[in-house]
């Protein structure tokens, strides 16, 4: 079955610096990888998503990057602010809406 | 706000109690997830539900949880004689109907087994 890893699995920011979360997939049949933020004693929200048949995605300050042959895709976090500070999950599936998600990485933003 | 709501959110009690969780997709919707959630990890695939039938189940659920979605609305997660290891977070979510693979979280229904 498909595995995700996620990593790193904490990241340190400075406010207004760039932050990159990495994820791998292991089933070439997977198509479809959105990717969660997660605060504090809450449910998983939706912020991006990608497609197989695109190599990158972005809205406003966050974009998404896919490459297929190296099964790997790509969050990154441009201009940070504190309150993007939380946990954010990468998450891959093929044709259905079960998902698998990676472990998460806790992403911590300093004023 | 998602539309998916859970009841209740934190629930503690003592090993070997039954525990029960509602879950209230956004409505029209006819597939319904649960996933677990332990500390430090992502969510984990439970179960799934299109209309009132259980399509498929994962090996994470034991023969002490049983879940049901009687009207092809609600849906209702039990856990029998729970155990330290129950210790999670219960999420319910909607699929989007236009897209597959989009999915909608309620806000979780937090269980602590004492």
């Amino acid at each position: 079955g498909e595995n995700v890893e996620q990593h790193p699995s904490t990241l340190s920011v400075q406010e207004g610096d760039s932050a990159v979360i990495k994820c791998t997939y292991s089933d070439s049949a997977s198509n479809y990888f959105p990717w969660y933020k997660q605060e504090l004693g809450k449910g998983p929200q939706l912020i991006i998503d990608i497609r197989s048949n695109v190599g990158e995605k972005k809205d406003q300050r966050i974009a998404v990057t896919l490459n297929k042959t190296a099964k790997h895709f790509s969050l990154h976090i441009t201009e940070t602010q504190p309150e993007d500070s939380a946990v954010y999950f990468c998450a891959a599936s093929s044709d259905t809406d079960k998902l698998i998600f990676g472990t998460g990485t806790r992403l911590q933003v300093f004023p | 706000d998602t539309g998916v709501s859970q009841d209740p959110r934190h629930k503690i009690t003592k090993r070997g109690q039954n525990v029960t969780f509602r879950c209230d997709p956004i409505s029209e919707h006819n597939r319904l997830y649960w996933y677990r959630q332990t500390l430090g990890q992502g969510p984990e695939f439970l179960t799934y539900f299109q209309n009132e039938a259980q399509l498929e189940k994962s090996r994470l659920l034991s023969d002490r949880f049983s879940a049901e979605r009687p009207k092809g609305s609600f849906s209702t997660l039990e856990i029998q004689r729970t155990e330290q290891g129950d210790s999670a977070m219960y999420l319910c979510a909607s699929p989007s109907r236009d897209l597959v693979g989009e999915l909608f979280f309620g806000e979780g229904s937090r269980l602590t087994v004492l």
